[in-house]
């Protein structure tokens, strides 16, 4: 069956402008997660998504980042007046429940000029 | 601070050997440990994992082995193939909580 899905693979944009990613988890599964993995660095836990609980943000680096999960499906991550040091590769899991074993989709490359 | 560790960055082994990749956690309260494995321009992929009631687990050519009171965990992969270079990242987790905490990653290159 089809896995995560994220787009676009590759985003490049001016700093201070807003960018949108998205998400597709596999179908089904009820939560979300998102890691964004610097250079050089590991994966960094952002945000968590349970049905229709409140989404876990405490990963979240800055009030300029934020996500939503709409329908219990797509997720967004929405990151404002962006700076150079949001470039890292943003990654997109999902699970059939809250669980360890995630599943991850390709990630969206930003890089922020 | 990391509370993840994986401090070699790369691990270089011939085609057969063996392959230990090794990882150390300082929260006291992980109570679950999980490796991945990243290709280039892929999302990372689940391997093999292991809770804090065990020592031990085995996957085939994979097994990972975890020592609570060193906080230390490890990865032997036997016998090494081609196939397996990759990044491969260690994360750990607490009960409480589904977020995985991950490592910098080691990238083990198995040569022909």
């Amino acid at each position: 069956g089809a896995g995560v899905s994220q787009s676009p693979s590759n985003k490049v944009t001016e700093k201070g402008k807003d960018v949108e990613l998205r998400c597709d988890p596999i179908s089904g599964h009820t939560a979300l997660y998102w890691y964004r993995q610097s250079l050089g660095q590991g994966l960094e836990f952002l945000i968590y998504f349970q049905g229709n609980s409140a989404p876990d943000k405490s990963g979240l680096p800055s009030d300029r980042f934020s996500a939503e999960r709409t329908g219990g499906s797509v997720s967004t991550l929405t990151i404002q007046r962006t700076q150079q040091e949001d470039s890292a590769v943003y990654l997109c899991a999902s699970s059939p429940e809250p669980f360890y074993e995630q599943y991850f989709g390709p990630g969206t490359r930003l890089t922020v000029t | 601070d990391q509370q993840v560790k994986q401090n070699s960055p790369s691990l270089s082994v011939q085609e057969g050997r063996i392959s230990i990749l090794n990882c150390d956690y300082t929260n006291s309260m992980f109570d679950y440990f999980l490796w991945y494995k990243k290709y280039p321009a892929e999302g990372p992929t689940f391997l093999i994992s292991i809770s804090s009631i065990k020592d031990k687990n085995e996957d085939g050519r994979f097994t990972v082995f975890l020592n609570k009171s060193a906080k230390h965990l490890s990865l032997h992969i036997v016998p090494s193939q081609p196939g397996d270079s990759a990044v491969y990242f260690c994360a750990a987790s607490e009960t409480s909580s589904y977020k995985l905490i991950f490592g910098s990653g080691t990238r083990l290159l198995v040569r022909p």
